[in-house]
């Protein structure tokens, strides 16, 4: 089975801190995604990536960056962290671009920002 | 903007009851539709991709109604383990030239003993 693995389930970091998120899977997927999920707002792309060393912006890409030096590890970087950020962070991993292809989330990074 | 529209409920029902999901969608180019699942405090999970014939899996059943732009979700006799929030979603043109997933904000499910 897929298993998509965020380094950490709880983070609390300070305004103005470097944030560091780490996805990694071990399914050879070629597609790699970011999401963020807030009540009543739902899940919201922020980057993915459809291959090493490439990146397109989703939707909510102010604030954020993103980076895919290997194919199995896609990491999402807060530059400077605001309170706003305080969020569920998902990463998602899915085998290749399709109409039906499924994706296959991590855990969750639950991120607070103080 | 692209938008895919759910009830986010809470729909409260009882064991063995049938219940329905509805989900609208504002983009008429989409292309393919999914039912996700979300148990408290876990990630989304596939349920069910929904195919232009309607498409059944044991006790669940999609339907896509293009015309009308909506996708339904029906669950019979209803177990306590479905209990969870479904999210309805979305693939579609961005208009940048890719095709990406919309998420819709969910319908939450309670089945009570």
């Amino acid at each position: 089975d897929v298993k998509v693995t965020q380094s950490s389930r709880y983070l609390v970091k300070r305004t103005g801190e470097k944030v560091f998120l780490e996805c990694v899977q071990d399914m050879d997927h070629e597609n790699m995604f970011w999401y963020r999920q807030d009540p009543g707002l739902g899940l919201r792309l922020i980057y993915f990536s459809y291959d090493v060393k490439m990146k397109e912006k989703g939707d909510i890409p102010e604030g954020y960056s993103v980076s895919r030096e290997k194919k199995e590890r896609f990491s999402l970087i807060l530059e400077s962290a605001s309170t706003n950020q305080t969020s569920m962070y998902l990463c998602a991993s899915s085998l290749m671009a399709g109409l039906w292809e499924k994706l296959f989330f991590g855990s969750g990074t639950q991120l607070s920002v103080l | 903007r692209k938008e895919v529209e759910q009830d986010p409920g809470p729909f409260n029902v009882p064991e063995g009851a049938t219940v329905a999901f509805n989900c609208t969608y504002s983009n008429s180019a989409s292309q393919s539709f999914f039912w996700y699942r979300q148990d408290c405090r876990k990630e989304p999970k596939l349920l069910m991709s929904v195919y232009s014939s309607g498409n059944e899996d044991g006790r669940f059943t999609a339907q896509l109604n293009r015309a009308s732009q909506y996708i339904s979700l029906l669950i019979r006799d209803s177990k306590l383990s479905d209990s969870a929030t479904y999210l309805c979603v979305v693939k579609g043109d961005s208009g940048a030239g890719s095709y990406q997933l919309t998420f819709g904000k969910g319908t939450k499910l309670s089945v009570i003993p």
